[in-house]
């Protein structure tokens, strides 16, 4: 079965640049989600989309803007990196129309030097 | 959704027994999943259960609700190495909510 895809899994960063993360979710999932995981943090949520537009917001930085577009793909846009970005970031999908359930990508870990 | 708070903190056990881990949570829900990490890895959805629901199992899973006491409790049965991760429950208020994630029970199966 298709799974979430994430792109790059891996990515290396100097302090104050900027970074683009990519997000395919699973075919006929419409609803994108982003998540943050610092070293030994559990996942925090930063924001999702539904239909291409915003349905959910939490502890994402104001550096850090999202988008999902009209294929339902999402892209993560990070600005001004500081060391305390580096961390694994995931995306999740999910089906809408009563499923629940959120299918998670297999994350870009980000380092910030 | 709101944050499930996951009992014990770690458990460790020998290959083949059961472990069980449980979730306190403190307000109404629509619904409670359970997702399982392994080290550095994607989370997986294990089982999700309706408010309506008491039990529900599915293969080496058992997974009960007690909505009058905002509990839950994960059952996995003949335990293999490859349970070892950590493993997180979300309670739900239905929505399309992002996830709030706890600390985790973070389980090591003994070889």
């Amino acid at each position: 079965a298709a799974g979430v895809i994430q792109s790059p899994r891996h990515l290396i960063k100097e302090k104050r640049e900027t970074a683009t993360l990519k997000c395919y979710p699973i075919p006929r999932h419409d609803t994108v989600y982003w998540y943050q995981q610092g070293p030994g943090q559990d996942p925090q949520f930063l924001i999702s989309f539904y239909e291409k537009m915003q349905s959910d917001k939490g502890s994402i930085p104001d550096r850090f803007s999202a988008q999902q577009f009209s294929d339902y793909h999402s892209e993560l846009n990070m600005s001004s990196l500081e060391l305390g970005d580096s961390a694994l970031y995931f995306c999740a999908s999910r089906r809408a129309g009563g499923r629940y359930e959120q299918y998670f990508g297999p994350g870009t870990r980000l380092t910030v030097t | 959704s709101q944050q499930g708070e996951e009992d014990p903190q770690a458990l460790s056990i020998q290959e083949g027994e059961n472990a069980t881990m449980n979730c306190s949570y403190k307000t109404s829900i629509n619904n409670l999943q359970w997702y399982r990490q392994n080290s550095g890895r994607g989370l997986v959805h294990l089982i999700l259960i309706r408010s309506n629901e008491r039990e529900k199992h599915s293969g080496r899973l058992r997974v009960t609700l007690d909505t009058s006491k905002k509990s839950s409790s994960l059952l996995i049965t003949a335990s293999r190495a490859a349970d070892t991760a950590s493993y997180f429950c979300v309670p739900s208020g239905g929505g399309a909510d992002g996830l709030t994630f706890g600390k985790g029970t973070h389980l090591i199966i003994q070889p």
